[in-house]
């Protein structure tokens, strides 16, 4: 079946701890993006890549890095940096910037 | 950038209901989507709709883009329907969403 999958569902990091998410789609979709979501608020955007080996930040990137290697895969590194990273993470993908977006089912972060 | 706001932030329905959710923006879009995020956290793309009107079963949207707002209907609302609804609009190649409807359908 083509979609988006997000891996881990749950996440745990510990202080100082770099952790990565991981999203891999096999749409063929050459645009893909992160969002973070907070409990009871909307969707924010930390990083986009329209292009393999390509990104731009998104509205709250500080914290995060990204890599875009491969084309079905894009994963997020949540550093140390990212003093709040409690949130559940979700990646999508489209054909491009103007097309329809599909999201993957997520990632819950939590810190021990 | 620019401004997404969804209204109303909490809707109650009783299942066979209809509803309607708002979805204004505070520049012109060439792209508007509506997502239902359900109770697990998945977001499923319901209507891409930059302007005029789409129907799939249940629900339908319209867009008018002129006067920068967007419309989603529920008609016979089923307890499948509870979530949060969620538009978005484009801006400099991403989308920006909006805060949210939660919708919640009683049996």
């Amino acid at each position: 079946d083509g979609g988006i999958t997000q891996s881990p569902k749950y996440l745990f990091r510990k202080e100082g701890q770099n952790v990565t998410l991981s999203c891999e789609q096999n749409l063929n979709h050459d645009a893909m993006y992160w969002y973070r979501q907070d409990p009871g608020q909307g969707l924010r955007l930390i990083y986009y890549s329209q292009i393999v080996n390509d990104f731009q930040k998104g509205d709250i990137a500080e914290g995060y890095s990204v890599s875009r290697e491969k084309k079905e895969s894009f994963p997020l590194t949540v550093t140390s940096a990212q003093k709040n990273p409690t949130a559940f993470y979700l990646c999508a993908s489209n054909r491009g910037t103007n097309e329809k977006l599909f999201f993957g089912s997520g990632t819950q972060l939590s810190v021990l | 950038g620019i401004q997404v706001e969804q209204s109303p932030p909490d809707l109650i329905l009783q299942e066979g209901a209809n509803s309607t959710l708002r979805c204004n923006f505070s520049d012109s879009v060439n792209n508007l989507q509506w997502f239902h995020q359900n109770p697990w956290g998945q977001l499923i793309n319901l209507f891409y709709i930059p302007s005029g009107t789409k129907q799939n079963g249940r629900l339908s949207a319209t867009t008018v883009a002129t006067e920068r707002y967007s419309l989603l209907y529920i008609s016979s609302s089923q307890t499948t329907d509870s979530g949060v609804y969620f538009c978005a609009v484009r801006y400099d190649y991403k989308l920006s969403f909006g805060a949210g409807t939660t919708v919640t359908v009683r049996a």
